[in-house]
């Protein structure tokens, strides 16, 4: 079974400062999907940012990019530039790429971020 | 946009009771979720189902029950509620087949077992 860690359960930062969110998994798979997700005040979560194992180069979505380091099974997610609406709790989560009806998501117990003005 | 709607999206019951909470996506996803959200624990998934007339258990099935009613619909049942499901359950769904993974969550509905 596959597990999903996040060790910080909560963080903050100063608007307009960079923040860095880890995650770490274990998995024997070797093709397979990392996420994560964002979950504001409002409780809608919705995605952030997705990466595929099999591609090297780390994803990114405007101010938000991941650090992605398959051999290690680490997946940490970078804020750049915080801004206040960036207060939410963030999960990171994992997916079997393979075949099937493999569509099951495992999520991290989460890291809450405050972003102080 | 509707996207994935829950309700009801808040319920108090006493031990023993049953209800069932409704889900409904108008995305035309193959796939649906049930989630339970619990301080400290993130997500765990009760239920799934791949696509219309499959479902299958999560990781915390017990004591719950669902219906895949249609491509649309999926609810989930508490036949007898226990305080131990107290929690925020949320739906979500997902295209399914070369799934990609991101799903669509809805706004979840706090569930108090008393």
């Amino acid at each position: 079974a596959q597990t999903v860690t996040q060790s910080q359960p909560e963080m903050s930062v100063q608007e307009a400062e960079t923040v860095t969110l880890s995650c770490t998994y274990d998995t024997s798979e070797n093709n397979y999907y990392l996420f994560w997700y964002k979950q504001p005040p409002s409780r809608q979560m919705i995605l952030v940012i997705r990466q595929e194992a099999y591609k090297q180069q780390n994803a990114t979505e405007n101010r938000f990019s991941v650090n992605f380091q398959k051999a290690a099974k680490s997946f940490s997610l970078k804020i750049s530039d915080s801004q206040l609406g960036d207060t939410a709790m963030y999960f990171c989560a994992f997916m079997k790429g393979s075949g099937g009806s493999n569509y099951k998501l495992t999520f991290g117990k989460g890291t809450l971020l405050t972003v102080n003005p | 946009n509707a996207g994935v709607t829950q309700t009801p999206k808040f319920q108090v019951l006493k031990t023993g009771q049953s209800m069932t909470l409704q889900c409904a996506q108008d995305m035309n996803h193959n796939s649906m979720y049930w989630y339970r959200q619990d301080p400290g624990m993130g997500l765990r998934l009760i239920y799934y189902s791949a696509s219309e007339g499959t479902t299958d258990k999560g990781e915390v099935p017990n004591g719950y029950n669902v219906s895949r009613l249609n491509k649309r619909e999926f609810s989930l049942r508490l036949e007898s509620a226990a305080p131990s499901q107290t929690s925020v359950y949320f739906c979500a769904s997902s295209e399914g087949g070369h799934n990609t993974g991101e799903l669509f969550f809805g706004e979840g509905s706090r569930l108090t077992v008393l």
